[in-house]
């Protein structure tokens, strides 16, 4: 069954530190995978997707079929970047969501 | 500007009323969803509809039902509220595209008591 795994409910990093927030799925076709993030008092909101192979806010996620894992990365970890941060599985015309990574970055 | 709308942020309700959450589409969008966001879980699909009168089960469909009359409103149906069912609801909505971006309602957080 299609399932997308986040193993850390909380990441804790100082700020310019880096950041990686992993992700792993289990899907037996070709998969389409996406970062999806909410920040306090915000709705939550697409940050990108795997078929753009785009950096955005300095995040960047690449898809790894043999370790079948969409980790998020970031060199150099900034305070507006805590959040919490979902992965997601594109099914059929649903998503598939992980259970979610908080990340805090303190000063 | 994209915009989902839900009708409440806050909800308190009894045990065993029936509760009614709305959301609203400006985007004509096809797509329409319903999710509960609880910690530790994630987000959870409870129904979808890719269509007006068009409804498909979710992974969690039970003690809810849904409707959707007119294309821009989807609405989530509690028959009989339970504690169990205190969470966060999220509404959301895409368009059938390649890329497939889905646009989140604000939430409504719903206190069974």
């Amino acid at each position: 069954a299609q399932r997308v795994t986040q193993p850390e409910k909380l990441l804790s990093v100082f700020k310019g530190a880096p950041v990686e927030l992993k992700c792993n799925y289990s899907y037996s076709g070709s998969p389409e995978l996406f970062w999806y993030v909410q920040y306090s008092r915000q709705r939550l909101q697409l940050l990108l997707r795997h078929i753009s192979r785009e950096s955005i806010k300095g995040f960047t996620a690449d898809l790894n079929k043999g370790e079948t894992s969409f980790h998020l990365k970031k060199p150099f970890a900034q305070e507006e970047d805590s959040a919490m941060y979902y992965c997601a599985l594109l099914y059929g015309n649903k998503l598939v969501f992980g259970a979610g990574t908080i990340l805090r970055v303190k000063s | 500007d994209v915009k989902v709308t839900q009708s409440s942020r806050y909800l308190v309700k009894r045990t065993g009323e029936k509760v009614f959450l709305e959301c609203v589409q400006d985007m004509d969008h096809e797509n329409m969803f319903w999710y509960r966001q609880d910690p530790g879980l994630g987000l959870r699909l409870i129904y979808f509809s890719y269509d007006v009168k068009m409804k498909e089960k979710g992974d969690i469909p039970e003690g809810y039902s849904v409707s959707r009359e007119k294309k821009e409103r989807f609405s989530l149906i509690l028959e009989s509220a339970s504690t169990n069912q205190t969470s966060m609801y999220l509404c959301a909505s895409s368009r059938n595209a390649v890329g497939y971006e889905q646009y989140f309602g604000p939430g409504t957080r719903l206190t069974v008591t």
